[in-house]
């Protein structure tokens, strides 16, 4: 069981938009920032968002993050059929000393 | 381009061992902290080992203390995972990541392609 709480599917219809939560403890998201990772079917995980609610050069601004207190969100708008893949968040934990994942929600693009 | 390679996936009996290798490029390898997160089949994400820049700082995943062992060559822009004891719950996809800083705690930005494990 993951130490982030994410729920396991999410969808959208084109054009749409959709948001992925992701809930963690006071050891983790409260005083750290939070990750979120995208993988598209059999290929590597790519860096989505960092530090909450930042975008890496070349992930479009229909792409943001943010947090509150333990609780984060992913928020993608105007859907598009690429956008169809697995969503990670992730954050640094301090009594693990170490990385935690929540369990990815599948985003199914309807 | 900044990239990573993976190599030294395969095959291994349980209780065997197998050395992981992650050859970097385009990028200046001593100034970054790497890490390897793995994927078993099906299955979400899940974080290994990380290493600073120097490679004096290392942190492993519970699952994993004791039996596998981060190291880097920043002569040869290499990072390696000595892995021992392999159990079927091993198996997975290894990735190694390069992380934005030379400590571990920042964003993993680049990822290799992957290299399987298998434990049977």
């Amino acid at each position: 069981q993951s130490l982030l709480t994410q729920p396991p599917s999410a969808s959208g219809t084109p054009g749409l938009r959709v948001t992925i939560s992701c809930s963690g403890s006071s050891s983790n998201m409260r005083w750290n920032y939070v990750y979120w990772y995208q993988q598209v079917s059999g290929t590597a995980p790519k860096l989505l968002i960092y530090k909450n609610n930042q975008r890496p050069s070349g992930v479009p601004d229909r792409f943001s993050g943010s947090k509150s207190g333990t609780s984060a969100s992913l928020t993608i708008g105007d859907l598009r059929s690429d956008d169809e893949a697995d969503y990670y968040c992730s954050s640094w934990d301090d009594s693990l000393s170490g990385w935690v994942f929540g369990g990815g929600t599948k985003l199914t693009i309807l | 381009e900044e990239r990573l390679l993976e190599s030294g996936g395969g095959l291994v009996q349980p209780g065997g061992s197998l050395r992981l290798s992650c050859e970097a490029s385009g990028f200046i390898f001593n100034t970054f902290a790497m890490t390897w997160v793995r994927q078993a089949p099906g299955r979400g994400l899940e974080w290994v080992s990380s290493t600073s820049a120097s490679g004096g700082t290392t942190y492993y995943a519970d699952s994993v203390k004791g039996r596998f062992t981060i190291s880097r060559d920043n002569s040869k822009s290499t990072l390696s995972l000595e892995m021992y004891g392999l159990t079927a719950a091993d198996t997975a996809e290894y990735y190694c990541a390069k992380m934005t800083a030379e400590h571990v705690r920042s964003a993993m930005d680049i990822w290799g392609q992957g290299t399987a494990v298998t434990v049977s």
